[in-house]
């Protein structure tokens, strides 16, 4: 079985500059999370779908950040403009249910580096 | 803002020894994971313990949880040089579901 895929694995940008971030989950888990890892920091929740709703985006900077998690299969993540502290590690990761204690399984990242 | 606080925050021990690492959180929660986050294979949930339980076992791993203490401990034992990694703990926040990851321990074991 396919695990979590996200793409890229890695960006270089300009800062002011868009970038998108792309993650489909495991066959059949109906939750999807987006998490940012700065370095030496746990992941810290940007995002959470049950199928195509975004339960949870009380962290997301919506002034710059959006998402979206169309037929509630894969879902992008973008930033515009990005900043300088937008550099981190964007992990994606999925589970059966949002509630009730399920394993989160999460994918590879995109480390994202604004200069 | 991050919930979980982890004890301590490198751990450096020879291989054969048992590691013990500890987690605090804030607030009640539905049940509390212990992630395992290495650079070849990214963040592995390892075990979870629900509110209710006090204790819990997987192969070499043993956790336990005290809610009136709000900390949880992961106890490693006879480590392996394999077991070299950060390890986090992971609180569901009671009401929300909302998953909060610890700060987390870097472990380093020496052959």
């Amino acid at each position: 079985e396919a695990g979590v895929v996200q793409s890229p694995r890695y960006k270089i940008i300009e800062k002011k500059q868009p970038v998108a971030f792309w993650c489909n989950p495991i066959s059949g888990h109906n939750t999807l999370y987006w998490y940012r890892q700065n370095l030496g920091q746990g992941p810290e929740l940007l995002i959470r779908y049950e199928n195509e709703e975004a339960v949870d985006d009380s962290q997301l900077p919506k002034d710059r950040f959006s998402a979206e998690r169309l037929k509630g299969v894969d879902s992008t993540l973008k930033i515009q403009p990005a900043e300088l502290g937008d550099s981190a590690v964007y992990l994606c990761a999925s589970s059966l249910r949002g509630t009730g204690g399920n394993e989160q399984f999460f994918g590879p990242g995109t480390r994202l580096t604004v200069l | 803002s991050q919930q979980g606080e982890e004890d301590p925050q490198a751990l450096s021990i020879q291989e054969g020894e048992n590691a013990t690492m500890n987690c605090s959180y804030k607030t009640s929660i539905n049940n509390l994971q212990w992630y395992r986050q290495n650079s070849g294979r990214g963040l592995v949930h390892l075990i979870l313990i629900r509110s209710n339980e006090r204790e819990k076992h997987s192969g070499r791993l043993r956790v336990t949880l005290d809610t009136s203490k709000k900390s949880s401990s992961l106890l490693i034992t006879a480590s392996r040089a394999a077991d070299t990694a950060s390890y986090f703990c992971a609180t569901e926040t009671s009401g929300t579901y909302k998953y909060i990851f610890g700060t987390g321990t870097r472990l380093k074991v020496l052959a």
